[in-house]
């Protein structure tokens, strides 16, 4: 069981936009920044956001990264096909630790 | 940058294997570094960091006393030593380059390709 919660599962169809929500506590996300990655199949996970809701230089602007309190949001908008991937949350927690979220499928239908 | 690991393989429950990490493209030293797994089908799950210098360490709970993360800035290599393996050890183990350990802003900006280690008698 992960300590960050986000759901298993977001979908869309092409050009809508899907939101995919991270859930901690004070220890993690309340207090710290949060960072994005996305995962294709037999890949290794890439940068996605950073500092809640910083870009690396060569992501596109349709995805952002948005933190309130305990909780983070990733968003997608214009979904393409090519969006297809799992995407995980992590951030640095005061027990001295690096946690995730389990991770969320985003399908695009 | 690039990071490319090494040393994964099928071991029995209480064996032990080394996994490297040759690293390239960056000022290795500069910078600390982090072991990440991924069991078959899971998430992400943080194993252990250590800092540039090499003089700070942590560990999850779940590996704690049973692993130990090393480096060597005269290579650019970073190890990962595993003991005492059991059966939800079995992962995907990524090399990764991050931030400061106890920053505020962790993140990995950088991910191996990985190594697989299963261990299973």
């Amino acid at each position: 069981q992960s300590v960050l919660t986000q759901p298993p599962s977001v979908s869309a169809a092409p050009g809508q936009k899907v939101t995919i929500s991270c859930s901690g506590n004070n220890s993690n996300i309340g207090n710290n920044d949060v960072a994005w990655y996305q995962q294709f199949p037999g890949a290794a996970p890439k940068l996605l956001i950073y500092d809640s809701k910083k870009r690396p230089s060569g992501i596109p602007d349709r995805f952002s990264g948005s933190k309130s309190g305990t909780s983070a949001t990733l968003a997608i908008a214009g979904l393409q096909t090519g969006d297809e991937a799992h995407y995980f949350c992590g951030t640095w927690d005061s027990s001295l630790s690096v946690v995730f979220g389990g991770g969320t499928k985003v399908t695009v239908l | 940058v690039q990071l490319l690991e090494s040393g994964g393989g099928l071991v029995q429950p209480g064996g032990s294997l080394r996994l490297s990490c040759a690293a390239s493209g960056f000022s290795f030293g500069s910078y600390a570094m982090s072991w990440v797994r991924q069991a078959p089908g899971k998430g992400l799950e943080w194993v252990a960091g250590i800092s540039g210098n090499g003089m700070i360490t942590k560990y999850a709970d779940s590996v704690r006393g049973r692993v130990t993360v090393s480096r060597d800035n005269s290579k650019n290599t970073l190890y990962l030593q595993m003991n005492s393996l059991r059966a939800e050890d079995t992962a995907e183990y990524y090399c990764a380059k991050t931030t400061p350990l106890y920053s505020s802003s962790w993140f990995v900006d950088s991910w191996g390709q990985g190594t697989l280690v299963t261990v299973s008698s």
